[in-house]
């Protein structure tokens, strides 16, 4: 099974800065590679799929880079409401098993 | 719209089992995966398994294989999630999610979370 590390686990930033965060899977998965955001008491939301693509609706200051093992989610200027859990999970497995990381929490 | 409505907050003993039902309103049940997460309090994202309401097709994480049973019922755009010889810690919110059509594995469309208490 693919594990996926993220880190860090918190992340403390204040609003206007710029928020870097980091998934590592222990092989390969290509590209397929999502970023989902949660906020307190709400659902997953989806934000970028196959590593860079950003979901319609998502706003443009999100956005993922990365292949293979290494991945990046960068939020370019942190708004209020952008506060939240971030999870990456892999699909390379696809039809076989799906994973999440552990998340990193993205504090003011 | 979407909605993925999903059954009620239930407690069990160590040992029994449980049966967590979604259905599903506003697309074709049969077009799109359904996919089962789970979160323990405070815990992260726990991906249990997969559906294919159109063949009945499973698949399961290892660490639930053999516990764990993704049903459908067709006729009333429902799927079920059952969990056997439950333990304290699979305490967690059990959430169904709808499968993104064309990026397999991917969700977009939660359900809205039941949680299930285990506790003697």
């Amino acid at each position: 099974e693919i594990v996926l590390t993220q880190s860090p686990a918190t992340l403390s930033l204040s609003p206007g800065e710029r928020a870097t965060l980091s998934c590592r899977a222990s092989q390969s998965v290509n590209s397929f590679l999502a970023w989902y955001q949660q906020r307190p008491g709400q659902a997953p939301r989806l934000l970028i799929y196959d590593a860079s693509n950003r979901v319609t609706g998502v706003p443009a200051r999100f956005s993922g880079s990365g292949s293979g093992t290494d991945f990046t989610l960068t939020i370019s200027s942190l708004e209020p409401e952008d506060f939240a859990v971030y999870y990456c999970q892999q699909r390379s497995s696809w039809p076989r098993a799906v994973t999440f990381g552990g998340g990193t929490k993205v504090e003011i | 719209q979407v909605q993925l409505v999903q059954s009620g907050a239930e407690v069990k003993k160590p040992g029994a089992s449980v049966k967590v039902s979604c259905k599903v309103s506003g697309y074709t049940f049969i077009d799109f995966y359904l996919h089962w997460v789970r979160q323990a309090p405070g815990q992260g994202l726990e991906w249990m398994g997969w559906i294919n309401p159109n063949s009945g097709a499973t698949s399961y994480a290892q660490s639930f294989e053999g516990r764990v049973t993704l049903t459908r019922d067709t006729s009333i755009n429902t799927a079920y999630m059952e969990l056997t010889s439950l333990r304290s810690d699979d305490t967690a919110v059990y959430s169904c999610a709808r499968g993104v059509a064309v990026i397999m594995g991917v969700v977009d469309y939660w359900g809205q979370g039941s949680l299930v208490t285990v506790s003697s």
